[in-house]
């Protein structure tokens, strides 16, 4: 079983619409993340949540909201697409805030605006 | 967290060790340094983490210098599938939200 799994793994949209991209991780961990990777290939933290909370919002436009329906889910909501949003969304959790363990992390959705 | 500067790309031959340096010079007491990987178009695998000792797993090892200003990643044989981009990243734990910031690592590329 895949630890952090995300859907889709491709999204191609056009430039206005609005679209999720689901999260989910069988870890049974406390804290999900969203990160961004852009064209250059630099990776940023979006967005942590730990128990449904969030407590991570890296100045990401209100454009996307995130989700949390339960601990293992943090979805992600993007309305009126842009351009620039087109990149590689990485989830990805860890067991809590304070410990020093690992990240897992998911393979990945390419989301592409046209 | 402490910045850390790496090279942008190395090369290693296949069936030895790659070594992959680190400088952390700003490193503060409770900052622990972690290396993650990026093979391409995969999300982040994690290697391995210390805070001032030696550390060896089944992936790697990591050699921290004593004044923690710097530290070595080894990959002792390196395969053709160990070409990824390498992250080194120093982080509090238990500040900031748990996140990692990322760099620009250093592309390894292990040829035949």
């Amino acid at each position: 079983d895949t630890a952090v799994s995300q859907t889709p793994k491709y999204l191609v949209t056009q430039m206005g619409n609005d679209k999720s991209i689901k999260c989910e991780q069988n870890l049974g961990h406390d804290t999900m993340y969203w990160y961004k990777q852009d064209s250059k290939k630099f990776l940023k933290i979006m967005f942590s949540y730990n128990n449904k909370e969030l407590i991570i919002n890296e100045t990401v436009p209100n454009r996307f909201s995130p989700k949390s329906p339960d601990k293992a889910h943090l979805n992600l909501h993007i309305n009126s697409l842009e351009l620039g949003d087109s990149a590689v969304y990485f989830c990805a959790s860890s067991q809590d805030l304070i410990s020093n363990r690992r990240a897992f992390f998911g393979q990945g959705t390419r989301l592409t605006v046209v | 967290d402490a910045k850390t500067t790496q090279p942008t790309s190395m090369d290693c031959a296949e069936g030895r060790a790659a070594n992959l340096p680190c400088n952390h010079s700003t490193i503060s007491g409770n900052e622990y340094v972690y290396w993650y990987r990026q093979i391409h178009s995969q999300g982040p695998q994690y290697i391995i983490h210390g805070l001032k000792n030696n550390e060896t797993n089944e992936m790697a090892s990591l050699i921290i210098t004593e004044d923690r200003k710097s530290s070595t990643l080894i990959l002792p044989h390196a395969t053709l599938r160990d070409t990824a981009v390498y992250y080194c990243i120093v982080r509090v734990v238990g500040n900031q939200g748990g996140k990692l910031i990322f760099g620009q690592g250093t592309e390894l590329s292990v040829k035949p």
